[in-house]
């Protein structure tokens, strides 16, 4: 069964305090890989799209990096208005257009 | 850059009461997304439409139905509304079912 896990569920870091969230995915021929953000309330914001193992993005602070089991979202020196929940999905070859999500990572940064 | 519009924000109904959500989607983009979200939970998807076809379909209950029109925009109507449909639903498009553009959601409370 396809799946994707999260961790840690939440992660709590003073400003400045580098660090690392993982997505591990277990499905049949991944086609993307999808890291969102999402503030309290709101839709969630596209951060990055990985498609191939090997293959990294980079947006500001942050850092999205993937191999064939799980991909990684590294923060550097993060500010308080990064915190937010950040949601991982995967969508794969044999299951259409559908998006499977992870259930987040709650990030605080405290001054 | 436009982004996805959903409508109304908030809606309050009563149980089994009907209600009538709206999504546009990002100007040519070719399929539109529904999920659900309820509190702390990652995002559901319900049921998909590429090009005004259902593509996809997830944990849509039966009492909901979705369409999408020839402008592209698509409602989700959701009738004999139960307490658990008190949830966060989301609306996201997309061009040739890659990255997912969420919108702002609409709220749903049924008392």
């Amino acid at each position: 069964e396809d799946q994707v896990t999260q961790s840690p569920e939440a992660l709590r870091l003073q400003e400045g305090e580098s660090s690392s969230l993982n997505c591990s995915y277990t499905v049949s021929g991944l086609r993307g890989l999808f890291w969102y953000r999402q503030d309290p309330g709101k839709g969630p914001e596209f951060l990055f799209t990985l498609y191939s193992a090997g293959e990294e993005k980079e947006k500001e602070r942050l850092k999205a990096t993937l191999t064939k089991k799980e991909s990684f979202l590294h923060i550097t020196a993060p500010k308080p208005e990064d915190s937010a929940t950040y949601l991982c999905a995967v969508q794969a070859a044999n299951t259409g257009n559908q998006f499977y999500f992870g259930t987040g990572t709650s990030l605080t940064v405290i001054p | 850059a436009a982004g996805v519009i959903q409508s109304p924000r908030h809606l309050i109904k009563e149980k089994r009461e009907t209600a009538t959500l709206k999504c546009y989607p990002i100007p040519r983009h070719d399929t539109v997304y529904w999920y659900q979200q309820g509190p702390g939970q990652d995002p559901q998807f319900l049921i998909s439409f590429y090009e005004k076809m259902q593509s996809d379909k997830g944990s849509i209950p039966d009492r909901f139905s979705a369409q999408q029109f020839s402008d592209y925009h698509s409602e989700l109507n959701m009738s004999s509304l139960e307490l658990g449909d008190s949830a966060l639903y989301f609306c996201a498009s997309s061009l040739n079912t890659d990255t997912q553009y969420f919108g702002p959601g609409t709220r749903l409370t049924v008392l």
